[in-house]
This record gives C-alpha cells, sequence and structure tokens, in this order.
C-alpha cells in the first residue's frame, strides 16, 4: 500500500545546528514527492517539490529512489523554520486523479 | 486574490445534526479537494473534484457529500454528524494535476462534534 512515513513527530535543534527532517515513502510507482509547510496560524502552503530541484528558505530535499526517502535539510536552522512539515506523495502525477498521501507531520522547534 | 476561502473557521455541531462547510476560490483552478486532518495525524482526502460538475470519492468519504455546481464553490456536507467527524477540515485546488502544480490550501475548519 503507498504509504508516507515521517518517523519524528518533533524535531528540536537549536538555532544555528544542521537540520534534517527525514521522509520515507512506500510507492511502486513513479514518485512525485512535495514538502508542506505550515507555520503557527498560517495555512497549509508548498515549501517544495522534487521535480523543481530547487532550494527554498535555504532547504533542500533529494529524492533518493534506493532508500524510497525524501529527506528535508538546512545546513543552520534558523528560528522562523519552526512549523509543522508535512511530506506528501503524489500518487497519481500526470493522471486525471489528484491525490496526496500525506505524512503525519513533523513538528521542528528551532531553539534560540 | 483571497486565494482558498473557507468558512466558517469554527463550528461546534450537536450529534446528528447536519452542516455544509464552504470552500470558494478565486484563482479559477479545475480540481478541487478536501482534506480532514485528526490530531496528530497526516490529511486525509474525503473527495475531490477535476472540475464543475465531475466530484468523486477519496480516502474516507463515508459521512460527507460534495457538490460542485461552479468552477468558485466546492461544499462539504456532513448529514449526521458523529463524534468521529471531529476534526479539522482542509479544502484545496490546483490548476491543473498534469504539470505537477502545488496544492493551495485554506485556513481550515475547525468542526467539534458533541
Amino acid at each position: 500500500a503507498q504509504r508516507v512515513t515521517q518517523p519524528e513527530k518533533l524535531l528540536s535543534v537549536f538555532k544555528g545546528a544542521p537540520v534534517e527532517l527525514k521522509c520515507n515513502y512506500s510507492y511502486s510507482g513513479s514518485p512525485e514527492l512535495f514538502w508542506y509547510v505550515q507555520y503557527s496560524r498560517q495555512r497549509l502552503q508548498l515549501l517544495l517539490r522534487h521535480i523543481s530541484r530547487e532550494s527554498i528558505k535555504g532547504f533542500t530535499a533529494d529524492l533518493n529512489k534506493g532508500e524510497t526517502s525524501f529527506h528535508l535539510k538546512k545546513p543552520f536552522a534558523q528560528e522562523e523554520d519552526s512549523a509543522m512539515y508535512y511530506c506528501a506523495l503524489d500518487m497519481n502525477y500526470g493522471g486525471s486523479q489528484g491525490n496526496l498521501i500525506f505524512g503525519k507531520g513533523t513538528k521542528l522547534s528551532v531553539k534560540p | 486574490n483571497a486565494g482558498v476561502t473557507q468558512t466558517p473557521k469554527f463550528h461546534i455541531l450537536k450529534i446528528g445534526q447536519s452542516m455544509t462547510l464552504q470552500c470558494t476560490q478565486d484563482m479559477n483552478h479545475n480540481y478541487m479537494y478536501w482534506y480532514r486532518q485528526d490530531p496528530g495525524m497526516g490529511l486525509k482526502l474525503i473527495y475531490y473534484s477535476v472540475g464543475a460538475g465531475i466530484t468523486d470519492k477519496g480516502e474516507v468519504p463515508n459521512g460527507y457529500n460534495v457538490s460542485r455546481s461552479t468552477t468558485e464553490d466546492f461544499p462539504l456536507r456532513l448529514e449526521l454528524a458523529a463524534p468521529s467527524q471531529t476534526s479539522v477540515y482542509f479544502c484545496a485546488t490546483d490548476f491543473s494535476h498534469f504539470g505537477n502544480q502545488p496544492q493551495h490550501f485554506g485556513d481550515g475548519t475547525r468542526l467539534s462534534i458533541l
């Protein structure tokens, strides 16, 4: 079955430390993966997507098909990065249905 | 542009009552989605629509109904509210599933059923 696993409910780091939010997926097809972020009192919003290979707010994520992972990384965490982060798998990329499978989320807390 | 607007933001409903959660968008997006998010869980798809007049079930459709009479509006109806439907409900849209556009989310509706 298709599944997205974020093993850490809470990740706490100090400002300036590197951060890695883990995401593993289970999907037999060609995956399309996203990271969404929800800051306090704000709506869920796209942070970055696999296909774009972009760096947003210093975050990057590389798709590792061998390890079925899409970990989110940032070399130097900032306090404003504190938020809930959700990894999501698009099961029907290029198809006619919309179906994102979300992980349970990781709460990142960056301490001063 | 407002983007995706959900109303109400909060509501308390009694068991057995009915209610419609509203979602409207001004981006002319074809695809619209309803998710629910239970505490400590990820979002689960309830229903989605690929355009006006077309809707389909997602992962957890039981107890809900939707309609899509216009591009802008995608209301979610709870007919006989049950405590298990206490959740935060999110509406989302995207322009087209082809081309891998990101989904745009509303602020959510926090619904409690007592």
